[in-house]
């Protein structure tokens, strides 16, 4: 079992709509859970990072986080064509800069206009 | 958020030889991470190279392949060694923020481009 999993893509929404990403995480000790966009050539680039149960909104981009279901989800609401990227979702079993962070496969998204 | 400079941010080079990639962050940091992301694939960790000590390989990674400095807190470089086409990657550094409250954030370099002929 791998320690991040995604769902697979391409995901394709139309402009406008709601965009849902999902992930599951084998080891029940993570503490930090992180979602990053990467465009095309480009290097990861954090957009949202959530460590407690429940929900944690940042504009557009709503975080979901559910230890007892080890799923951690990205909503993006008002899909916009800039959004198309891919996304990754990342893992950390501690809270500090000292523990490694372990990646997910990332997940495809393309915002149709 | 961490300010980290990565150099060269492309290279190509010949098979057989050896690139070193830097790695320079604008404050200090005790932890910083060397990963490898191969074409159309996710990130995958090589090494956490920690000031001060040797530098602790993930499974499939070797020293004598990739190499990590780490003279003093802000700055690190990850060479790699006897480069194969199979070593074209882009190869990114990344070093974490502690926040007191919430825990650690992870920030990425621009990354280094590499493609082996």
């Amino acid at each position: 079992q791998k320690e991040v999993e995604q769902n697979s893509g391409p995901l394709s929404v139309p402009e406008g709509a709601i965009a849902s990403l999902n992930c599951t995480y084998s080891d029940r000790g993570s503490q930090s859970f992180f979602w990053y966009r990467q465009y095309s050539g480009k290097s990861p680039e954090l957009i949202m990072f959530i460590y407690s149960n429940g929900d944690k909104e940042d504009g557009r981009f709503t975080a979901q986080l559910n230890k007892a279901s080890q799923y951690v989800s990205l909503l993006i609401r008002d899909s916009q064509p800039s959004d198309s990227a891919t996304y990754l979702c990342a893992v950390r079993r501690g809270k500090t800069s000292y523990d490694k962070v372990i990646f997910g496969p990332g997940t495809s998204l393309s915002v149709i206009p | 958020s961490a300010v980290i400079s990565q150099k060269p941010s492309r290279d190509i080079c010949q098979r057989g030889t050896s690139l070193t990639i830097q790695c320079q962050v604008d404050s200090q940091v005790t932890m910083m991470f060397w990963y490898r992301q191969q074409p159309g694939q996710s990130l995958t960790l090589i090494a956490t190279a920690n000031q001060g000590s040797e530098a602790t390989y993930e499974s499939g990674f070797v020293i004598d392949k990739f190499p990590i400095s780490r003279p003093n807190l802000t700055f690190s470089t990850l060479t790699v060694s006897n480069m194969s086409p199979e070593d074209s990657s882009i190869y990114l550094c990344s070093v974490g923020r502690d926040r007191e409250q919430t825990g650690a954030e992870a920030f990425f370099g621009q990354g280094t481009r590499l493609t082996v002929v």
